[in-house]
């Protein structure tokens, strides 16, 4: 167990659709990523959020959105859900350490949430 | 933009046997980390490595992160069935962008 949670696990619905996924990263931990994992595909970065506010964006569409809460929890919002946005979504928090010459910084991925659309 | 490539794509082994996995990229990370994961669940931290020319073992897992910090491998010592997975590599830039290879997919056959 990560520390990571994802809610829901599972979610069916329909093209044209809007769906929000949440994400609540381990405790103290600031940056929240969000991922997409397409069948047999690698991790696609979307969106990275540091306590609250934007930090990088990736290959995130118009149609979908985040953004991370005051208690840090976050959600990613995706809309006019096409049959391509099935896939599985990651969030990750991460933590950092070390000093400048020794930085690191871990990212712990929570179970995912299976999205598909029909 | 950084990139990173991992190679074998694809592995498939018999149980017993010894395999490397690697992991590289023309780009210097601050640290680099690999995960393992399994069919419909999120990748598992196996290890991070920080310094050039660390060496990690963990059990029958050895990696390695090259002198320069663009490259690392992952040497498995007589692979199990329960090692099958999909065994990525994620650079780190000092916090300005975390970097994922497509993946090396193990499959160890009994």
């Amino acid at each position: 167990d990560s520390g990571v949670t994802q809610t829901p696990k599972h979610l069916i619905t329909a093209t044209g659709q809007r769906v929000t996924l949440r994400c609540s990263p381990r405790s103290g931990d600031l940056s929240v990523y969000w991922y997409q994992q397409s069948l047999d595909q690698g991790l696609q970065f979307l969106i990275q959020y540091y306590n609250g506010e934007e930090r990088a964006k990736g290959n995130i569409l118009e149609r979908f959105s985040a953004q991370q809460f005051p208690d840090l929890h976050s959600e990613l919002n995706l809309s006019s859900l096409e049959l391509g946005d099935s896939a599985l979504y990651f969030c990750a928090s991460s933590v950092r350490s070390g000093t400048s010459a020794k930085y690191q910084e871990t990212q712990y991925f929570g179970p995912g949430t299976r999205l598909l659309v029909l | 933009t950084q990139l990173l490539e991992q190679s074998p794509q694809f592995l498939s082994i018999q149980e017993g046997e010894n395999l490397t996995v690697y992991c590289n990229s023309s780009s210097v990370f601050s640290s680099l980390q690999w995960y393992r994961q399994e069919p419909g669940e999120g990748p598992v931290l196996l290890v991070t490595v920080v310094t050039g020319g660390e060496v990690k073992k963990l059990k029958r897992l050895t990696f390695q992160f090259g002198d320069a910090r663009k490259d690392s491998s992952l040497h498995i010592t007589a692979a199990q069935p329960g090692d099958t997975g999909l065994y990525l590599c994620a650079g780190d830039n000092y916090g300005q962008n975390f970097v994922f290879g497509p993946g090396t997919r193990l499959s160890v056959l009994p």
